[in-house]
């Protein structure tokens, strides 16, 4: 079976633009959390959807957004880009909503330069 | 706000050797605990995970221990291997929050051969 994919792998922004990140959730899979790791912060949770719909929301700005589709698949938009937004960009999937057992993709390597 | 940390950055140990890696955490409110290993250039692998009304948990090779007076959670692994070679995180999982899985700092286990 496919583990969690992430798409795209590497990705180099300017400042003030914005981006779009992909994460596929293994299949029958439903709900999908995003986390951001830097150095500085270590991992921390961004948001989660389960059945479509955000269950939770970490502390982050509204810049910040994110949306699951009904094939469980899921996107995260950053706008406005900030250099501090450079970040390794984790998805993770689970059967269920916030499964502890969540499987997590090799991560978006974001740049903001 | 609530964290869950990491004793020692870095942990090294001969191969063959036992391995113990420990995290403090502070929401005595926690449902579940969780031991993740995040090697090089991949996300999270999920280890093992215990409920909080348990104390010890095994699983292939790795034993996870929690003492909920000192709010300490560890993870033991049996006769080190090469591949074991990684960076550990703790992390901790509130129901009745909004901030799905809190990850710890992590440390860094490294085999001596």
């Amino acid at each position: 079976k496919a583990g969690v994919t992430q798409t795209p792998r590497y990705l180099i922004k300017t400042r003030g633009q914005q981006v779009t990140l992909s994460c596929s959730p293994i299949s029958g899979h439903r709900s999908v959390s995003w986390y951001q790791q830097t150095p500085g912060q270590g991992l921390q949770f961004l948001f989660e959807y389960f059945s479509e719909t955000q269950r939770n929301k970490g502390n982050f700005p509204g810049r910040f957004s994110g949306r699951q589709f009904s094939n469980s698949r899921s996107e995260m938009n950053v706008s406005t880009l900030e250099l501090g937004d450079s970040a390794l960009y984790l998805c993770a999937s689970s059967l269920a909503a916030l499964n502890t057992e969540a499987f997590f993709g090799q991560g978006t390597r974001l740049t903001v330069v | 706000g609530e964290s869950v940390g990491l004793h020692l950055p870095t942990l090294s140990v001969q191969e063959g050797d036992n391995s113990i890696i420990n995290c403090a955490y502070s929401n005595s409110a926690s449902d579940y605990f969780i031991w993740y290993k995040q090697e090089s250039g991949k996300g999270p692998q999920f280890i093992i995970d215990i409920r909080s009304n348990m104390d010890k948990r095994q699983g292939q090779r790795v034993t996870v221990l929690l003492n909920k007076t000192v709010k300490h959670l560890s993870l033991q692994i049996a006769a080190t291997q090469p591949g074991d070679s990684a960076v550990y995180f703790c992390a901790e999982y509130y129901g009745g929050g909004a901030d799905g899985l809190t990850f710890g700092k992590g440390t860094h286990l490294i085999i001596q051969p």
